[in-house]
């Protein structure tokens, strides 16, 4: 099945740093990537979609400052989170849909999650 | 705004017994619904997905059921395994969404002890 790997999968750090999450498609064309974000024993909730090539859109609530999203290519999206703080401290999951199948898949594949945790 | 519940939050059963987990959804404008597993401290593994015409689907010892008018889709599991203990989520995506946006349940924890 299509595979979409996420690096790094713990990182670490001071407060005040930047953080950079990627994700990347490995053996499809993922027009459309989703940044989420999910706090222990609680659900997933979207923090925001990326498309190749354009800027991303973010859900209500979320500082699209503090979260910088690219999606430079068509199996590359990254998340950026600036100045991190404490309570950015969280699992980060990102999905990419496979749309460029023939015919089209349209299932989101998710990448196994980065741990982020701010000192 | 789409709601998704899922009931019971936690469950626990011996092994061998088959395992029913719920999921509710508000508006019944969907596209498809999806389950999926996560272990700990992991990413999802999609385990089946329904589209909104399709009345269930099966996989092995899983199979899932949909009722969109109602807003309710059920995943039973089969002789439930130790293997089997993980965090189960379901998740719609609303018929009119063409990014294919994800609404996400609370997950239903499931142990089953040997």
């Amino acid at each position: 099945g299509a595979v979409v790997s996420q690096h790094p999968s713990r990182v670490i750090c001071k407060s005040g740093t930047s953080v950079k999450i990627e994700c990347r498609s490995l053996d499809f064309q993922a027009t459309t990537m989703f940044w989420y974000r999910q706090f222990p024993k609680q659900s997933l909730m979207l923090m925001a979609t990326s498309n190749e090539g354009s800027k991303a859109t973010y859900e209500q609530g979320v500082e699209k400052d503090k979260f910088l999203i690219n999606h430079a290519s068509l199996t590359l999206s990254t998340l950026t989170v600036t100045s991190a703080h404490p309570e950015d401290s969280s699992f980060y999951i990102c999905s990419a849909r496979d749309w460029t199948s023939s015919p089209p898949k349209n299932i989101q594949y998710f990448g196994a999650g980065t741990r982020l945790s701010v000192l | 705004k789409q709601e998704v519940t899922q009931i019971p939050a936690a469950l626990s059963v011996p092994e061998g017994e088959n395992l029913v987990l719920n999921c509710s959804f508000t508006d019944s404008a969907i596209y498809n619904l999806q389950w999926f597993r996560q272990d700990p401290g992991k990413g999802l593994t999609s385990l089946l997905l329904i589209q909104s015409s399709q009345r269930e689907q099966t996989s092995g010892r899983l199979n899932a059921s949909l009722d969109k008018s109602s807003g309710r889709s059920t995943l039973y599991i089969a002789a439930s395994q130790p293997g089997d203990s993980a965090t189960y989520l379901c998740a719609v995506r609303h018929a009119t969404d063409s990014w294919g946006k994800l609404q996400f349940g609370a997950g239903t924890q499931v142990v089953v002890t040997p």
